[in-house]
């Protein structure tokens, strides 16, 4: 079936430095993902919907100039977390749409800011 | 915005035992989808529901899509422990441009 990888799975970093994460489908053209954020024992919240050679549209309540979305390929999709603080820690999930509007999960990145 | 609600929050189950997670929208759904997340990761596709009353099987899993297209369920008959997880509904809507609304989720423990 269709995969789709995320790079880094785990990062820790210091508080106000900028992280990036990257999304890849590995065997299937994407030109829509989608950045969803999950806190413990939570759901998972759609961030954002990442548009190969657009920009990037942003979920109510989502800052777009923190979160940075650069959609480069129709295999690649990057998050940057600019300037992160304790609270962005969470685990990042990206997402890519297969066939019959299933949806195919990244393993997902654990970000832990100090 | 749109939410999706799930009922319950949590469920433990003796090994054996049936079990049954509700989602509900507010709104009609164009479809429904449902997942599984083990503990430590990312959700798992299960299935897509379309038809308004479709029941769809996999094994043990029966899945349902009410008759307005505004509620669906996961039943699972004689749990395992291999069961356990978190299992979420995801709801599309038309308009959606593929975009996909959680559910809350309900974590299932099995107990052996």
């Amino acid at each position: 079936g269709a995969v789709v990888s995320q790079h880094p799975s785990r990062v820790i970093c210091k508080s106000g430095t900028s992280v990036k994460i990257e999304c890849r489908s590995l065997d299937f053209q994407a030109t829509t993902m989608f950045w969803y954020r999950q806190f413990p024992k939570q759901s998972l919240m759609l961030m954002a919907t990442s548009n190969e050679g657009s920009k990037a549209t942003y979920e109510q309540g989502v800052e777009k100039d923190k979160f940075l979305i650069n959609h480069a390929s129709l295999t690649l999709s990057t998050l940057t977390v600019t300037s992160a603080h304790p609270e962005d820690s969470s685990f990042y999930i990206c997402s890519a749409p297969g066939q019959k509007e299933t949806q195919y999960f990244g393993p997902g990145t654990r970000l832990l800011v100090l | 915005g749109q939410q999706v609600m799930q009922i319950p929050q949590y469920q433990h189950v003796q090994e054996g035992e049936d079990f049954t997670t509700y989602c509900n929208s507010s709104t009609t759904l164009s479809n429904i989808q449902w997942y599984k997340q083990r503990p430590g990761g990312h959700p798992v596709f299960l299935i897509q529901l379309v038809k308004s009353g479709e029941v769809k099987k996999q094994k043990r899993l029966t899945f349902q899509f009410g008759e307005a297209k505004k509620n669906s369920s996961l039943h699972i008959t004689a749990t395992q422990t291999t069961d356990v997880g978190t299992y979420f509904c995801a709801a599309q809507y038309s308009g959606g441009y593929q975009k996909v609304t959680f559910g809350t989720g309900t974590k299932l423990q099995v107990i052996p």
